[in-house]
Parts: C-alpha cells; structure tokens; sequence
C-alpha cells in the first residue's frame, strides 16, 4: 500500500545545513510536500514540489526528488533555532483524494 | 488570513461520554479532514469529506463518526469515548483544483480518563 517514511530525528547546530530525508511508494503523486508544524501548532504547508521537477529553491529551502528511487529530501541552509520543529513529508493517495503523511521528522536545533 | 478554527484547545471527558469537536474553515474549501496525531506514529487519516453530507473513511474510522451538514463545518463524534483515543486531533481544508494544499487548524488535544 501507500506509504511514506522518514527518520524521527535530527539534531543540529545553530548556522549548520539540516536534510531531512524521506521515501514514498506512490509514484503517480502528482505533488509532494513538506509540511512543518511547531510546538503546539497544527501543521503549515513549507513547500511543495510538483513530480516532474528535480529541484525546488525557496530563500533558506531546497526541495531535491529522485523519482527513480522515490526518494524527497528537504535542504534546510543556515539552521536557526526557530526552525526547530517536526517536519512532516507527504504525498497524495493513489485515489487523489487524500494526503498521506510520514510520521514526522523532530528537527532539533542547538545554539 | 486563510483560517481553519476548532472548538477547543483542550478537552476532558470521561469513559463513555459522547463527544463532537467542531472545525470551521472560512475559505469556502470543499474538502476537509480529520487526523489524530500520535507520538511516534505521525498523522493518520479518520475521515473526510468532499462535499456536503458527503464523507469517506480513512485509515483509521473505527470508533469515530462524521457529520457535514454545512460547507463550512465539519464535526467529529466520538460515540462513547473510550482511553485509547486520548490524543491530538487536527482537522484541515483544501480546495479542489489546487495544489492539494491542506490548511490545518492548531488542534485539539482530547484526554479521556
């Protein structure tokens, strides 16, 4: 079935690079997105990609997709402690329908 | 400022009690979810709906119901509460037509005792 995986946590230093990984098994999903919630929060929408890109740059943010190994990874450049938060990846369902999301990746960010 | 709304931040009941939580969205979305998030097991997925009075289970719907009775609104029953579904619900929006994006309210985190 539909799935997405992600690791549950990085840690980091304040100034340094963050990449979060994520796998997804659905390859007609037309989107996948990176959503970020923080502490006591529901989730926000970070950015998106559209399936037949590689590469997506906003400011501090670079979205890289490997389709072939249905491999997405967000690029976070000069990690400041206010990124500190959970980092979900998502994809849509087969039906269109929904999204399915990972369980998250918990970014932590020391100064 | 796209808004979704729920009803409470916090919630209390009791085991066996009967409870709703309300979500409201004021961008005239068609589609709007229910999620419960769980440490360790991310989002899941309890219902949707796509329409008025329309609505489809999604991963996980046992115990729980729905009801859409404006576009706006979106509620989540829980029949008779039981310990296993303390947790934080979140519910969203999005449009059809769109990038699939989902506008998510801050939650409500439900403890059943």
């Amino acid at each position: 079935g539909e799935d997405v995986e992600q690791s549950l946590f990085l840690s980091v230093r304040e100034g340094d690079s963050s990449v979060i990984n994520c796998t997804y098994t659905d390859s007609s999903s037309t989107y996948l997105y990176w959503y970020k919630q923080e502490p006591g929060a529901g989730l926000q929408l970070l950015t998106y990609i559209f399936s037949n890109m590689d590469m997506k740059q906003d400011q501090r943010l670079t979205v890289l997709l490997n389709k072939k190994d249905k491999h997405l990874s967000l690029r976070i450049a000069d990690t400041q402690t206010g990124d500190s938060a959970i980092y979900f990846c998502a994809e849509s369902n087969q039906a269109g329908t929904a999204l399915i999301f990972g369980k998250g990746t918990t970014l932590s960010v020391s100064s | 400022d796209v808004k979704v709304t729920q009803s409470s931040r916090y919630l209390v009941k009791r085991t066996g009690e009967k409870v709703f939580l309300e979500c409201v969205q004021d961008m005239d979305h068609e589609n709007m979810f229910w999620y419960r998030q769980d440490p360790g097991l991310g989002l899941r997925l309890i219902y949707f709906s796509y329409d008025v009075k329309m609505k489809e289970k999604g991963d996980i719907p046992e115990g729980y119901s729905v009801s859409r009775e404006k576009k706006e609104r979106f509620s989540l029953i829980l029949e008779s509460a039981s310990t296993n579904q303390t947790s934080m619900y979140l519910c969203a929006s999005s449009s059809i037509g769109t990038a699939d994006e989902q506008f998510f309210g801050p939650g409500t985190r439900l403890t059943v005792l």
